[in-house]
């Protein structure tokens, strides 16, 4: 079964500076894609970046990027140049490649609660 | 284009009680998928629907139920409801349900049993 681990249930950093959330995942595909989710407090859930398991390149959003490390299974999202409205939950989300048999299923990690300060 | 809706917003209910819970995707998607959300456990996939079909299905008992229209909007029940199924539901819409489909989430609705 795969599992989707986030270490750090919450996070803090200054305005303007960088932030680094890990993510570790546990598979024995080789296929498959994974996401990062922002939740804003009461607000929806919405999708910040995603990376193909079989590209090498690390994806990137704007201020947003990803380090993933397909051999250590791990897949860290970075915050450049964090902004007050970056203040959310952030989950970390796994989706196998598997035809037919695993749509619509995503797996997550339990979250990191993001504060970005003034 | 209008985004994903869910109704009702908030919702509470006694324990033994039954509910509905409906999910409207975004015009063209076929795949809706319903997740659970509670502090204790996290997100948690409970089923998805594609074309009126369940397609996939978590780990959750039998009281959980849902099914999809002919227009994709989707309903998921619950019955006989437990106070452990207070939870945040979350529906997400994309046209195929794939891994390499967006999904796109609702704002869900807050199911408190009491």
């Amino acid at each position: 079964a795969q599992t989707v681990t986030q270490s750090q249930p919450e996070m803090s950093v200054q305005e303007a500076e960088t932030v680094t959330l890990s993510c570790t995942y546990d598979t024995s595909e080789n296929n498959y894609y994974l996401f990062w989710y922002k939740q804003p407090p009461s607000r929806q859930m919405i999708l910040v970046i995603r990376q193909e398991a079989y590209k090498q390149q690390n994806a990137t959003e704007n201020r947003f990027s990803v380090n993933f490390q397909k051999a250590a299974k791990s897949f860290s999202l970075k915050i450049s140049d964090s902004q007050l409205g970056d203040t959310a939950m952030y989950f970390c989300a796994f989706m196998k490649h598997d035809g037919s048999s695993n749509t619509g299923k995503l797996i997550f990690g339990q979250g990191t609660t993001l504060q970005v300060k003034p | 284009k209008a985004g994903v809706t869910q109704t009702p917003r908030y919702l509470i209910k006694t324990r033994g009680q039954q509910v509905t819970l409906s999910c409207s995707p975004i015009s063209g998607h076929r795949s809706v998928s319903w997740y659970q959300q509670t502090p204790g456990q996290g997100l948690q996939f409970l089923f998805e629907y594609f074309s009126e079909t369940q397609r996939n299905k978590g780990n959750f008992p039998g009281r959980f139920s849902g099914r999809q229209f002919s227009n994709s909007r989707s309903e998921m029940n619950v019955s006989t409801l437990e106070l452990g199924d207070s939870a945040l539901y979350l529906c997400a819409s994309s046209f195929l349900g794939t891994e390499s489909d967006e999904q796109y989430f609702g704002p869900g609705t807050r199911l408190t049993v009491t």
